[in-house]
């Protein structure tokens, strides 16, 4: 498989429990979030998006929340299951002054079974 | 099915060659962008495009050629000075706005023989 995912933080969780990961971003301008997954060998996949207008949004089985204060995002997956097992970054979009996207590197997830 | 696709899957360089990776979409989408990825990093951007036949710099362009003559195809050349092209390259499309998602290839893999 793919390098993609070394020396990042990992999260390992058991089949059926909830996870959560963190992301903490770095430009307290940016008003749109996007939660991606990235399995081995794949591209990132959208997961799940937010605008800095709001502060909760769910999605089938993920939840994404948004603390402007602290600029602290997190992806919340329920009953997490053995397909959820990959890499999983945010990223932060900046329209001030143009296009900008940031990425974070990333938080792999284990799922246990 | 609409996606983009982005071909080789692995592609391998010689000393002193350039090599040109391919991205196409058939997402209608105006924006098209080009990324690197190194083991435990963030994505960082090469160069984007926002209309055809005009595309920017992003940050780490050094070393790197693209062309957009149509919308649907936006391909990177990895030149023979830019002096560590082993990566994972990503190329992801997008409807132009500042609270769009991009949508990403499956990525090649390149490599140093």
């Amino acid at each position: 498989g793919e390098s993609v995912g070394l020396h990042l933080p990992t999260l390992s969780v058991q089949e059926g429990d909830n996870s959560i990961i963190n992301c903490a971003y770095s430009n307290s301008a940016s008003d749109y979030f996007i939660w991606y997954k990235q399995e081995s060998g794949k591209g990132p996949q959208f997961i799940i998006d937010i605008r800095s207008n709001m502060d909760k949004r769910q999605g089938q089985r993920v939840t994404v929340l948004l603390n402007k204060t602290v600029k602290h995002l997190s992806l919340q997956i329920a009953a997490t299951q053995p397909g959820d097992s990959a890499v999983y970054f945010c990223a932060e979009n900046l329209s001030t002054g143009g296009f900008k996207t940031i990425f974070g590197a990333g938080t792999r997830l284990f799922v246990k079974a | 099915d609409g996606g983009i696709t982005q071909s080789p899957k692995y592609l391998f360089r010689k000393e002193g060659q350039n090599v040109t990776l391919s991205c196409e979409q058939n997402l209608n989408h105006d924006a098209m962008y080009w990324y690197r990825q190194d083991p435990g990093q963030g994505l960082r951007l090469i160069y984007y495009s926002q209309i055809v036949n005009d595309f920017q710099k992003g940050d780490i362009a050094e070393g790197y050629s693209v062309s957009r003559e149509k919308k649907e195809s936006f391909p990177l050349t990895v030149t023979s000075a830019q002096k560590n092209p082993t990566a994972f390259y990503l190329c992801a499309s997008s409807i132009l706005g500042a609270h769009q998602p991009q949508h990403f290839g499956d990525g090649t893999r390149l490599s140093i023989l």
